[in-house]
């Protein structure tokens, strides 16, 4: 079955500091792989998406992912956060093969300090 | 509408009672989702409609659970005999639908967090 791991569950930084939430997923075929980001109050929204193509894909508000295959991972990256990316976020993955059931990880809490 | 309006936003029922959460879709979006949320955990996918027809229930946890989306618009999502098991937040998605199914990018609503006691 598949299933989708986010090794932190609460991350503190500093403004300015670097950010990397990581995600593994387990699946052996063709996958799509989101991060979904909820902001206090609001609504699960999408943050940026890998489908095929460059394994480098920059989403909104500076923040970018990277999917090595070869160790089914999609780690979210951010170079220097900000207090407004407070927010929880969510990893989450589909399978071509698989009809329309979307797995998402735990989620990580990610707090920033101003 | 502009958004996904789910409702009521809280719901309390007492153990046994039958609840009926509400979905109103993004205008124009024929795929959606149902999602729950349990405390501390990412969003578990229920069932899925592609207009009114439900294509997807192999997450509904039990008999109890029940969706529907008649017209193709509006879904409710039922649950009899609520348990305190239940207790979660229900998350409604909408989308307009990919060639492929899975790449659906999904458009969420404020959620029913629903307290059974």
């Amino acid at each position: 079955a598949q299933s989708v791991s986010q090794h932190n569950h609460h991350v503190i930084l500093s403004e300015a500091a670097s950010l990397e939430l990581g995600c593994n997923y387990s699946y052996g075929g063709t996958v799509n792989l989101f991060w979904y980001v909820q902001y206090p109050g609001q609504h699960l929204q999408l943050l940026l998406k890998y489908f095929s193509g460059d394994p480098l894909v920059k989403g909104i508000k500076g923040f970018e992912a990277e999917f090595i295959k070869s160790k089914f991972s999609f780690n979210l990256r951010k170079p220097s956060v900000q207090w407004s990316d407070t927010a929880e976020y969510f990893c989450a993955v589909t399978a071509n093969t698989g009809g329309f059931k979307t797995i998402f990880g735990a989620g990580t809490r990610l707090f920033v300090k101003a | 509408g502009a958004g996904v309006s789910q409702s009521p936003r809280y719901k309390v029922a007492k153990r046994g009672q039958d609840v009926a959460l509400r979905c109103d879709p993004i205008s124009g979006h024929v795929s959606l989702f149902w999602y729950q949320q349990a405390l501390g955990q990412g969003p578990e996918f229920l069932t899925y409609f592609q207009n009114e027809a439900q294509l997807d229930k192999s997450g509904l946890p039990s008999d109890r659970f029940f969706a529907e989306r008649p017209e193709g618009s509006v879904s409710t999502l039922k649950i009899q005999r609520t348990q305190q098991e239940d207790s979660a937040v229900y998350l409604c998605a909408s989308s307009l639908p990919d060639r492929v199914a899975a790449k659906n990018i999904q458009y969420f609503g404020a959620g029913t967090r629903l307290s059974v006691l």
